[in-house]
C-alpha cells in the first residue's frame, strides 16, 4: 500500500511566478490535510479538505493561495505570484477518517529565487 | 488556548542516557498524537494517547498522558543515535474537524 506520495520532491520558482504542489493520499483516505514548515519550526495547518470540499481553510493566507481535492486525481496547493517569504517546506497528510492519525508524505521543498 | 507547548526546543544527551521531554496544555485535551521527524524527513505517527493516565509503551519509548489530560510525555531508555530527530505533540482543536496543532517540538541530538 503506497504511502501519501507528493511531488515534486523539490520545486524551484521565481519571484512572481506559480507553484502548483501535488499530493495523492493514501489508498482508502479521503481526508487530505496541508501543512507549511520553516526551519527550525514545527508544522502549521494550511487547510483540510475532502473530495470536493475544503472542510477548514483557516491556516491558509487568503490571496494568492488556494486548494483543492477533485473528485478525480490529486489534490493541489497553488501558491500564486510567489515570493521570498513561501520558502519553505510544504507536507501533505491524509487519513481515512477525521479523527484517525495522519499520515505525511516526504514534502514539497519550494525555493524561491 | 489551542496550543500545546514544547520547552526546550533542543535538548543534547550523550548515548545510553536517558530522555524526558514534555507536552503541556493550558486547557483539557481530548487526546494526544506525538509524531516523529527525522533530519530531512517527514513526520511519522508514533502513538495516539486517550485516556487520563493513560501510559503505552514501543519497546524503548514510554509515552503517558497525564491524570488531568493537561499534559504528555515521552521518555526514551537508553538513547541511540537511531533517536536523533524531532520529536511533535499534537493536539486536536476542539470542534474542529480533526485539525491538529502541533508544538513547535523538541529536536534531540545524541553523541555517541
Amino acid at each position: 500500500n503506497a504511502g501519501v506520495m507528493q511531488n515534486p520532491r523539490h520545486l524551484v520558482r521565481r519571484r512572481g511566478q506559480e507553484a502548483r504542489l501535488r499530493c495523492s493520499p493514501m489508498k482508502g483516505h479521503s481526508h487530505v490535510y496541508w501543512y507549511r514548515q520553516l526551519p527550525e519550526e514545527g508544522l502549521k495547518f494550511m487547510v483540510y479538505l475532502q473530495k470536493e470540499n475544503i472542510i477548514d481553510e483557516s491556516g491558509m493566507p487568503k490571496e494568492r493561495f488556494s486548494a483543492e481535492f477533485p473528485k478525480e486525481g490529486p489534490s493541489i496547493l497553488r501558491i500564486q505570484q510567489v515570493v521570498r517569504g513561501d520558502s519553505a517546506a510544504y507536507f501533505c497528510a491524509s487519513s481515512p477518517q477525521s479523527s484517525e492519525p495522519q499520515h505525511f508524505g516526504d514534502g514539497t521543498r519550494l525555493s524561491i529565487l | 488556548g489551542q496550543q500545546v507547548m514544547q520547552i526546550p526546543q533542543y535538548q543534547h544527551v550523550q548515548e545510553g542516557e536517558d530522555f524526558t521531554t514534555y507536552c503541556n496544555s493550558s486547557t483539557t485535551l481530548s487526546n494526544i498524537q506525538w509524531y516523529k521527524q527525522r533530519p530531512g524527513g517527514h513526520p511519522v505517527f508514533l502513538i495516539q494517547l486517550v485516556k487520563s493516565g493513560e501510559v503505552k509503551k514501543q519497546k524503548r519509548l514510554t509515552f503517558q498522558f497525564g491524570e488531568a489530560k493537561k499534559n504528555s510525555s515521552l521518555h526514551i531508555t537508553a538513547t541511540q543515535t537511531t533517536d536523533v530527530g524531532t520529536y511533535f505533540c499534537a493536539r486536536e482543536v476542539a470542534g474542529a474537524n480533526s485539525k491538529l496543532t502541533f508544538g513547535k517540538g523538541i529536536t534531540l541530538s545524541v553523541r555517541p
